[in-house]
């Protein structure tokens, strides 16, 4: 079954950098646009990048521009997020999404199951 | 860019109808997606589209725009309903961010 599951989140120092994983199985990742978003612990959904189905056209949140990276292996189904000088406030569970790919519609009809982020010394 | 504003929390009677709405200027350029998020649980889209329900989401669950505002409504609320729900759209800025609401809680008493 379509399936996305991320990894690589942990306790990290503020300052520090981490890299997050999303392995995708099940459906021809090529050929869906993903997404981050995040959720810090009791808030609200916060939407994190975009990345286009070949790679080559990112967007970022403007609180995370210039700090994190989106970047996609296509040949490997899967989906990263470099996260760079990370911040108290960069805790939150990271979630992988597909986005549905409609126009005038930006929906994300497949989640991952999240990976949790702690930034803390 | 844009904000989409929801109402922190709305309840509703077991198997009655209730409306959660989700208002901002995107909405007049974008549809809304709907998500429904349980405790310890990612969230799973409801409502996408026009109105759209993904496969395996129960028909009680629809929606509508009007100007700039995006509504799910449930009709006939089942205990199961409660959660938190969250609406999203593309952002109105005439770039391809993305913009989420605050998110409703939903009570089902």
């Amino acid at each position: 079954q379509e399936q996305l599951v991320e990894s690589g989140g942990g306790v990290v120092q503020p300052g520090r950098p981490l890299r997050l994983s999303c392995a995708a199985s099940g459906f021809t990742f090529s050929y869906y646009a993903m997404h981050w978003v995040r959720q810090a612990p009791g808030k609200g959904l916060e939407w994190v990048a975009l990345l286009s189905s070949d790679g080559f056209r990112n967007y970022y949140s403007n609180s995370m521009k210039g700090r994190f990276t989106i970047s996609r292996d296509n040949s490997k189904n899967t989906l990263f997020l470099q996260m760079n000088s990370l911040r108290d406030e960069d805790t939150a569970v990271y979630y992988c999404a597909r986005d549905v790919g409609l126009p005038q519609t930006t929906a994300f009809d497949l989640w991952g199951r999240g990976t949790l982020v702690i930034v803390s010394s | 860019s844009s904000e989409l504003a929801q109402d922190p929390a709305v309840s509703v009677a077991l198997g009655q109808t209730v409306r959660i709405t989700c208002q901002g200027d995107s909405l007049r350029s974008y549809y809304a997606s709907w998500y429904q998020q349980k405790p310890g649980q990612a969230p799973i889209l409801v409502i996408y589209g026009k109105d759209n329900r993904p496969s395996g989401i129960p028909d009680r669950f629809s929606g509508s725009t009007s100007g700039d505002t995006a509504s799910l409504t449930i009709t006939g609320a089942q205990a199961e309903d409660e959660a938190d729900y969250y609406c999203n759209s593309r952002d109105n800025g005439g770039t391809s961010h993305v913009v989420f609401g605050g998110g409703t809680k939903l009570t089902v008493l």
